[in-house]
Parts: C-alpha cells; structure tokens; sequence
C-alpha cells in the first residue's frame, strides 16, 4: 500500500464548476498536511495547508480526518487557470520529510 | 528573490558518465533535499540533508550521491549514471519544522542512453 494514495484522474470539468479531490494517508501519526500544486512538469508549489480544523482560501477549502487518515481539497468555481496537478503531500512525523501523493490532474475546460 | 535554482535544467547524456546536478537556495534554509518524479509514481525522495555536513539516505537513494559542504548547496552526483535514473529531478529546501513549507527548484530533465 502506498503511504499516500490519491485518485490520478484526470477530472475534466466545465468553467465554474464545484471540483472534490481526495486523499488518504497510511501513517497514522503524521504531522503536517499539504496540497501542493504542480503545472505541466514544473516545480510544485504550495497550494495551502491543511488543518484539523479545516481552512479556506478563497475558492478552495481543505479538510482533514484524522480518525480516517483522509485529506480533501474543494475547488469551487473552477477557472481555466486551474488547470494543473494536485498533489496531497504528508509530512509523516520523521523531521522533514515530506512523502508525496502522485497527484490528481484536473482540466478544466470552457 | 528568495528561490531554489537548479542547474543543468536539460541535460542527455550516456550511460556511466559521471555528472553533477547543482542546487542553491538564498533563504538560509536548514533542510535541503533532492527528488525524481516519475509518471505514476509521484516524487520520490533520493537524499536529504538537515545541515551542514549532515546528509541522510531517502526511499531511493541508490547510484547517487550528495555533500553538504555550505548550507546554500546541495549537489547531487551520479557517480555512473544508468538509464533507469532518467527522470525529472527537483531540489527542495525549508526551514527545520514539520509545518514548515518546502520551496523548489525548476527541475532538471535528466536523459540516460
């Protein structure tokens, strides 16, 4: 079983609409959550964090479940530019490291 | 401009032929480590390093090796390069700390035949 496991997609959505991704999780004592964005084979970057709380910004809402060690990231009003790979990444407790989903691609399209 | 700049960004080369692909950060970040992303795989942790003079193994680091010899670089070296680590490479750094974001480079293309 991998430790991080998402849905690879793709998901090809109209303009505006409400987009859900999922992710779950292995290691029962990590620490930190992350959706990182990733754009056509370039570097990702940090899309937002994830809280046990849950958080927002703006369009997107994040939540986490511990008790079933499942992330999500809600995508509302989807542009053109969200196009991209979305990748759940887990920081599992060990320092540092970061271990990675394989992302979930989305084309949204007009 | 705060960033992670890798070099080369495109790079063939032959089976064996020893390279080295370098990574800088200006962010004065402890933590630096280096990934390959490979389709369907997601990326992969090779090697990492908490500080100066302070390397560690990640989940792949075999044919490759790394130094830590100024907090800025992180080098990665394929001391005989095969096929299979063709791939997509990225640099990462961050401060030390679990919440802590990790900012990466560019990427480098690395092709083996």
């Amino acid at each position: 079983r991998k430790e991080v496991e998402q849905d690879p997609g793709p998901f090809n959505v109209p303009e505006g609409a409400t987009v859900a991704f999922n992710c779950t999780y292995s290691n029962s004592a990590s620490q930190s959550f992350f959706w990182y964005r990733q754009d056509c084979r370039k570097e990702p970057k940090l899309l937002m964090s994830v809280y046990s709380s849950g958080n927002e910004d703006g369009r997107f809402t994040a939540q986490l479940n511990r008790a079933s060690q499942y992330i999500s990231l809600l995508i509302r009003d989807s542009k053109l530019s969200d196009s991209a790979t979305y990748l759940c990444v887990v920081n599992m407790g060990y320092g540092n490291k970061l271990v990675f989903g394989a992302g979930t691609i989305l084309r949204v399209k007009s | 401009e705060a960033q992670v700049t890798q070099n080369p960004r495109y790079l063939i080369t032959v089976t064996g032929k020893k390279l080295t692909v370098t990574c800088s950060q200006n962010m004065n970040h402890e933590y630096m480590s280096w990934y390959r992303q490979d389709p369907g795989l997601g990326l992969r942790q090779i090697y990492y390093s908490m500080n100066v003079e302070v390397t560690d193994k990640g989940d792949v680091p075999e044919g490759y090796k790394v130094s830590r010899k100024e907090k800025r670089n992180f080098p990665l070296i394929l001391e005989s390069p095969s096929p299979n680590q063709t791939s997509l490479y990225f640099c990462a750094s961050s401060y030390r700390g679990r919440g802590t974001e990790a900012f990466f480079g560019q990427g480098t293309r690395l092709t083996v035949v």
